[in-house]
C-alpha cells in the first residue's frame, strides 16, 4: 500500500513565523500535491509537483511556496504565517501511469496560527 | 476552482439502508473519482470511473456516470455505522493535460446503528 506521511498531525505557530510542512511518500510517485481544507470550501489545491525540482501553482498559491529536492519529499512553506492560513493541510501523491490513477493522501496537518 | 458539487450536502440514514450521493460537474472530464474522509483524517480513494464508462462496482459501492448530464452518483448498499464519513467527488478535467483534480465540497453521511 502507498504510504504518505505528513510530519505533524497538529502544529501551532505564531504570526510572522516561517513554517515548514513536510510530506514523504514511499511509492516513487512522480506527482505530489498540497491542498488546504476549510469548512464549507472543500479541498483547494495550493501547489503541485510533477517531478523533482518542478512545481506548478494551484488555485491558491499566494502566501505559500514549495520545495521538491528529492522525489519522495514535498515541502510546503509558509513564508510569513498569517492567521488566515489556519487550516487543515493535506498532502497527496500520484503515480505517473496516466491520468486514470488515484491520488493517495496523508492524514493531514492541522495548523493553527496564533 | 470548484467543479464537482455533491448533493445532498448531508444525509442521515439507518444501518442497513442504502445511501445515494450525487455529483454534478461543469466541464468535460477524463475521469471522475470518489473519496471518503473519516473525521480528522486524510482522504481515501474509493473508486475511479473513466469518461467512457457508465457504471462501475466495487464491493458495496456502485458508481454511475452520465457524461451527457455531467453527473455521477455513488450508491453504498447495506450501509454500516463505519460508513459514517464525508464523501467527495473529484474530476480530472480533460482540458489542460495536468495531473490536477478538482474536488467538490463534500457531503457528510451519517449511518445510525
Amino acid at each position: 500500500d502507498v504510504k504518505v506521511t505528513q510530519s505533524s498531525r497538529y502544529l501551532v505557530k505564531r504570526t510572522g513565523e516561517k513554517v515548514f510542512l513536510e510530506c514523504v511518500q514511499d511509492m516513487d510517485h512522480e506527482n505530489m500535491f498540497w491542498y488546504r481544507q476549510d469548512p464549507g470550501l472543500g479541498l483547494r489545491l495550493i501547489y503541485f509537483s510533477y517531478d523533482v525540482k518542478m512545481k506548478e501553482k494551484g488555485d491558491i498559491p499566494e502566501g505559500y511556496s514549495v520545495s521538491r529536492e528529492k522525489k519522495e519529499r514535498f515541502s510546503l512553506i509558509l513564508e510569513s504565517a498569517s492567521t488566515n492560513q489556519t487550516s487543515m493541510y493535506l498532502c497527496a501523491s500520484k503515480g505517473g501511469g496516466g491520468r486514470n490513477q488515484p491520488q493517495h493522501f496523508g492524514d493531514g496537518t492541522r495548523l493553527s496560527i496564533l | 476552482s470548484q467543479q464537482g458539487e455533491e448533493d445532498p450536502q448531508a444525509l442521515s440514514i439507518q444501518e442497513g439502508e442504502n445511501a445515494t450521493m450525487n455529483c454534478s460537474y461543469k466541464t468535460s472530464i477524463n475521469n471522475l473519482q470518489w473519496y471518503r474522509q473519516n473525521s480528522g483524517r486524510g482522504l481515501v480513494h474509493l473508486i475511479l470511473i473513466r469518461s467512457n464508462e457508465r457504471e462501475k462496482h466495487s464491493g458495496r459501492l456502485r458508481v454511475t456516470l452520465d457524461t451527457s448530464k455531467k453527473s455521477s452518483s455513488l450508491l453504498i448498499t447495506a450501509s454500516r455505522a463505519a460508513d459514517t464519513a464525508s464523501y467527495f467527488c473529484a474530476t480530472a478535467p480533460s482540458q489542460g493535460g495536468s495531473e490536477k483534480l478538482v474536488f467538490g465540497k463534500g457531503m457528510k453521511l451519517t449511518v445510525n446503528p
